[in-house]
């Protein structure tokens, strides 16, 4: 059991440019979930989703897109990077609502 | 909207000494509240799990209670190591999201 990946583990962009941070869990969980964390601001979710086919917007959703093509898969897209979209993000993974959610060692990113 | 807050910040302690790390919650309709150890530049390590309907949770050195009434988690951590240096995180759980605290500090010191 890998758990929950994430790639790359850093990543610097600049102002403008798109990209996709990649998520991937071998535990067939059905909820799977990115949070970003600031210091100080502790951690927040920007989308989830439910299982296959299903996604919602957190409390910071804009500036990114999420789909969930396969239980396993949940990429994030940065559509046109920001500055205050440097943050280190996390993805994360559990089986429902009332289970443990394991996270991912993060990918640290940098807009200039 | 759930607020979830750490008292305090930051704590150092003498090696060997119990810890007493705290957390409060807003709203207490919650699923359960879960405790995590984030290491610098590092993932979150789930420690305790406390599902709604139990008052504490136990594992090694960790104890976890929780108390839905006075939206109130206290974690135990018995006989402090430097390796229990990290920061905790606890987290208050509903049916789609986790609401964070930002966090306590620790600092064991040999």
């Amino acid at each position: 059991n890998a758990g929950v990946t994430q790639t790359p583990k850093f990543q610097v962009l600049k102002t403008g440019q798109s990209m996709t941070l990649q998520c991937a869990q071998d535990m067939n969980h059905e909820y799977m979930s990115w949070y970003r964390q600031d210091p100080g601001m502790g951690l927040r979710l920007i989308h989830y989703s439910v299982g296959a086919g299903i996604t919602d917007q957190g409390e910071v959703p804009n500036g990114y897109n999420v789909s969930r093509s396969t239980t396993e898969d949940f990429p994030l897209r940065l559509l046109s990077a920001a500055p205050s979209q440097t943050s280190v993000y996390f993805c994360a993974s559990r089986f429902s609502g009332r289970d443990e959610q394991y996270f991912g060692p993060g990918t640290r990113l940098t807009v200039t | 909207k759930q607020e979830v807050t750490q008292i305090p910040a930051a704590l150092s302690v003498p090696e060997g000494e119990n810890l007493v790390l705290n957390c409060s919650f807003t709203d207490s309709a919650i699923y359960n509240l879960q405790w995590f150890r984030q290491d610098p530049g590092k993932g979150l390590t789930s420690l305790l799990l406390i599902q709604s309907s139990q008052r504490e949770q136990t594992s090694g050195r960790l104890n976890a209670s929780l108390d839905k009434s006075s939206g109130r988690s206290t974690l135990y951590i018995a006989a402090s190591q430097p390796g229990d240096s990290a920061t905790y995180l606890c987290a208050a759980v509903d049916d789609y999201k986790l609401s964070f605290g930002a966090g306590t500090t620790v600092t064991v010191r040999a």
